[in-house]
């Protein structure tokens, strides 16, 4: 069982529309954290939310972090070709916060 | 800066063969960590060690051994290789030791088991 769903797997859009990807989770967790990655590298990180119902902004995305501390959002507004790669999401478990954990991840792909 | 560095970046093994994926940080993190990574399945945490001489297992560690006698480098090791086994590896340090640091990754080591 993964700990940490997100959805959807894949989405493929064109230039200059919104979406949003979703992180889940029946746990809760000290903290969320989002990384993108690009082919042929290792991971980077977006942002990292700590607070219940904390938004943090990134130019055009938006990072929310549910209130019961389960779940996280990630939305984009008017996507660029640019923003195309896997987006993860990662957490520490509830029982150790030292073993971090990822979701599956969301291909995003921007059609020009 | 070099930051975090895995090597080798290709390697091919014969099922049964061992060897060891090296994974090296210049930035003196106490928290480093394997991950592998395949199609579909994100990223799967197999090793980490939170200081130099301490290590433990993660969600996949089975087939794999680590340690950690210095706080730069954490090897990798395969004793037997089997096909399972092929994917792309991941090695990660952290400045902090819980979750909400952090990951810096390395280029990722792909293997390749026949």
């Amino acid at each position: 069982t993964q700990l940490l769903e997100q959805s959807p797997q894949f989405l493929s859009i064109q230039e200059g529309e919104n979406l949003t990807v979703y992180c889940n989770s029946s746990s809760v967790f000290s903290s969320l954290q989002w990384y993108r990655q690009e082919p042929g590298e290792g991971p980077v990180l977006l942002v990292t939310v700590v607070t219940g119902g904390e938004v943090k902004k990134l130019k055009r995305l938006t990072f929310q972090f549910g209130d019961a501390r389960k779940d996280s959002s990630l939305h984009i507004t008017a996507a660029q070709p640019g923003d195309t790669g896997l987006y993860l999401c990662a957490g520490a478990t509830p029982n150790r916060d030292d073993k971090i954990i990822f979701g599956k991840g969301t291909r995003l792909h921007i059609l020009p | 800066n070099a930051g975090v560095t895995q090597t080798p970046k290709f390697q091919v093994l014969k099922t049964g063969q061992s060897m060891t994926l090296q994974c090296a940080q210049d930035m003196n993190h106490e928290y480093m960590s394997w991950y592998r990574q395949d199609p579909g399945m994100g990223l799967r945490l197999i090793h980490y060690s939170v200081g130099a001489g301490i290590t433990d297992q993660g969600e996949v560690p089975n087939g794999y051994n680590v340690s950690r006698s210095t706080t730069e480098d954490f090897p990798l090791r395969l004793l037997s290789a089997a096909p399972s086994q092929t994917s792309v590896y991941f090695c990660a340090s952290s400045r902090d030791r819980a979750g909400a640091g952090e990951l810096f990754f390395g280029e990722g080591s792909r293997l390749t088991v026949l």
